[in-house]
């Protein structure tokens, strides 16, 4: 299986800071990488696939990058509703896997 | 608008059979672009995906749990479902269907229904 890590696990920001989230893969997934935000109580939503496309209806400061190994999800001026958990997932090969997440909170 | 329902009982015993449907509305289960999966959440942990079926019937299991999961399709009914074999308190989770579409994201997503595994 393709292990998927993140960093941080956790950060504190504030209303209209840019937040960077990193994820990397334990081997080459090319752009099939996805992100999604999870609120609690609520199911995952997705927000970016294929590394840097944007979902229909996700605000456009939600943007993603890379290919290969490393992804970034960028936060372009963070929102009181973005307030929550963000997990990237391969789907480069089956099974897909997931990333263990990045909790934002508000500092 | 597509939207998934799971169902099925929310306490299941040890060693005994978890069984959910998914139930899709305002779409076609047999869309030929899609996929149809299962994934779970322990309480406070981290996304784990079951497997997923295409309308056709094939499919594709977590190897981690192959042995204990059948996902069978319906598409009289617009549904898929969900059985795990031998469950035990570790299979306690939050249970979501979703859809995978042709970016081979999971686009969209029922609420989820939590089972518990206890006696």
């Amino acid at each position: 299986d393709i292990q998927m890590t993140q960093s941080p696990s956790s950060l504190s920001a504030s209303v209209g800071d840019r937040v960077t989230i990193t994820c990397r893969a334990s081997q080459s997934i090319s752009s099939y990488l996805n992100w999604y935000q999870q609120k609690p109580g609520k199911a995952p939503k997705l927000l970016i696939y294929a590394a840097s496309s944007l979902q229909s209806g996700v605000p456009s400061r939600f943007s993603g990058s890379g290919s290969g190994t490393d992804f970034t999800l960028t936060i372009s001026s963070l929102q009181p509703e973005d307030f929550a958990t963000y997990y990237c997932q391969q789907s480069y090969s089956t099974p897909p896997t997931f990333g263990p997440g990045t909790k934002v909170d508000i500092k | 608008q597509l939207q998934l329902q799971e169902s099925g009982p929310g306490l299941v015993k040890p060693s005994e059979t978890l069984s959910l449907t998914c139930t899709v509305s305002g779409g076609s289960i047999s869309s030929s672009s899609y996929y149809w999966g299962w994934i779970r959440q322990p309480p406070g942990k981290g996304l784990e995906w079951i497997g997923s079926i295409y309308y056709s019937g094939s499919t594709y299991y977590n190897p981690s749990l192959k042995s204990r999961v059948t996902i069978s399709v319906d598409t009289s009914k617009n549904q898929f479902s969900l059985k795990l074999s031998s469950v035990t308190a570790a299979d306690t989770a939050v249970y979501y269907c979703a859809r995978r579409g042709p970016s081979d994201a999971f686009d969209i997503w029922g609420q989820g229904t939590m089972v518990t595994v206890s006696s």
